[in-house]
């Protein structure tokens, strides 16, 4: 069973550092992308972007270009979201989302979902 | 990237049949069938519902059904049910770079 596991919910200040992760399991984790999704309080889903955990090549929708950092693991099978200097408008739930194996490249699983609070 | 147009809520009552569309332009709606649909309860995830324009997951009830016609996909519930309402979301494949792109979401309320 494919499953994505998330890290738990963060309260940061505003500049702080952070790093959230999400571990993938009951499948090929080299061979599918996983991609990351804000959700802001009250909001709907904005797609940030997505990498290649084969290759590590990563991809930003334009509005989160520069603002954050996708990378990945392989060799634990996990990949990570992470922002240098926090800001309060970074509050919000954040979701890692893969396709469902062998039946649609489109996201088919998603984790939990990480809740991020930025406030000082 | 802008995000697919989507009505901000729709509602019907139990029994009948509800659609909701999503607007996007020749450079991923109308480009790629690799349109899907989420529905989200509050506090959870999203859970896809239909993939690849108009497939249902194992799982899913046969009472979703999508279509697409150009720019413009749907969702359409027949025979609502209370559990039914949700928040529902489109999204589609936008190319290489942008991958993927969201719908604002619209909100169905059984009535």
């Amino acid at each position: 069973e494919v499953q994505l596991v998330q890290s738990g919910a963060e309260v940061k200040k505003p500049g702080e550092s952070l790093k959230i992760s999400c571990k993938g399991s009951g499948y090929s984790f080299t061979s599918y992308w996983i991609g990351w999704v804000r959700q802001m309080p009250g909001k709907g889903l904005e797609w940030m972007g997505i990498i290649y955990p084969g290759d590590s090549d990563t991809r930003y929708s334009p509005s989160f270009q520069g603002q954050v950092t996708i990378s990945a693991d392989k060799s634990i099978s996990t990949a990570y979201l992470q922002w240098s200097s926090l800001k309060a408008s970074d509050t919000a739930m954040y979701y890692c989302v893969t396709p469902w194996p062998t039946v649609t490249m489109a996201p088919g699983y998603w984790g939990q979902g990480t809740l991020v609070t930025v406030s000082s | 990237q802008s995000a697919l147009t989507q009505p901000a809520s729709v509602s019907g009552s139990p029994g009948q049949s509800i659609t909701i569309s999503c607007t996007g332009t020749s450079s991923d709606v109308g480009s790629y069938n690799l349109v899907s649909w989420y529905q989200q309860h509050p506090g959870k995830a999203p859970k896809l519902m239909i993939y690849e324009v108009s497939k249902r997951p194992s799982g899913v009830s046969n009472r979703f059904s999508g279509s697409k016609s150009g720019n413009t996909a749907s969702l359409t519930i027949s025979g609502l049910q209370a559990e039914d309402e949700a928040d529902y979301y489109c999204c589609s494949y936008a190319g290489s770079s942008t991958s993927w792109v969201f719908g604002g979401g619209t909100k169905l309320t059984v009535l």
